[in-house]
């Protein structure tokens, strides 16, 4: 079956570094995305990791372990505009249509 | 990033009636788009794939007859809600896979959401 699980909150300080985690199980790999949506609105891409190790994007990095089915969105110095709902999703191998699963999302806040 | 539009935004109407959602891949052409819907403080789901000139894919318990789809370029889908009901009230977000122009095309871009009210 598909499964992708996060946290569902989590709240972090300004100026802090928070790191949001996403472990997948899925019939086949093609890919995992981070997206950030604000309420209301719809999500804008982040990071996309297909093999293993670290992208970075400046404060924004996401890290791949495709062996253990796991990755993570790491947020340096957080801003109160940071505050959004973080979504990890993963693209199936075995779907030709490339589309994507979504997991629940985790809803950070940022205090100030 | 890639630039993908919905019209409308916004939408209200009398249950019953059927509403069309546009979504428009602007900068790129997209052979694939994908309609999901967001209910609040929940994640998307898909409704649907969309490919260009041929039938659309429903996820399992989406109605095909109620949530029509066509793709007629590689520019543009619709998504029209017939004889909508309060329950359909949700937020409809489509996004397009790019194909070709500037942008990777591993990537979804999501348009800006069309929030659908149902009275």
């Amino acid at each position: 079956g598909q499964n992708i699980d996060q946290p569902t909150e989590m709240t972090a300080t300004e100026g802090a570094i928070v790191q949001i985690n996403c472990t997948y199980q899925t019939s086949g790999f093609n890919g995992l995305f981070w997206y950030q949506q604000h309420a209301g609105e719809a999500p804008t891409f982040l990071s996309y990791n297909v093999l293993d190790g670290l992208e970075e994007k400046g404060r924004f990095s996401s890290f791949l372990s495709r062996s253990k089915g796991y990755s993570y969105l790491l947020l340096k110095e957080l801003q109160m505009k940071d505050s959004a709902s973080y979504l990890c999703a993963v693209r199936d191998q075995m779907d030709s249509s490339y589309k994507l699963i979504f997991g629940s999302g985790t809803r950070l806040l940022v205090r100030p | 990033g890639a630039v993908v539009s919905q019209h409308p935004s916004w939408v209200i109407c009398k249950s019953g009636t059927s509403v069309k959602i546009e979504c428009r891949s602007l900068d790129f052409q997209a052979t694939t788009m994908f309609w999901y819907r967001q209910f609040p403080k929940q994640s998307l789901m898909l409704m649907a794939t969309s490919n260009e000139g041929s039938k659309a894919t429903y996820e399992q318990g989406v109605e095909k007859d109620k949530f029509l789809i066509n793709h007629a370029s590689l520019t543009l889908s619709t998504l029209t809600v017939t004889s909508a009901h309060p329950e359909d009230s949700s937020f409809y977000i489509c996004s397009a896979r790019g194909t070709s122009g500037p942008h990777p095309t591993d990537t979804q871009y999501f348009g800006p959401g069309t929030r659908l009210t149902v009275l």
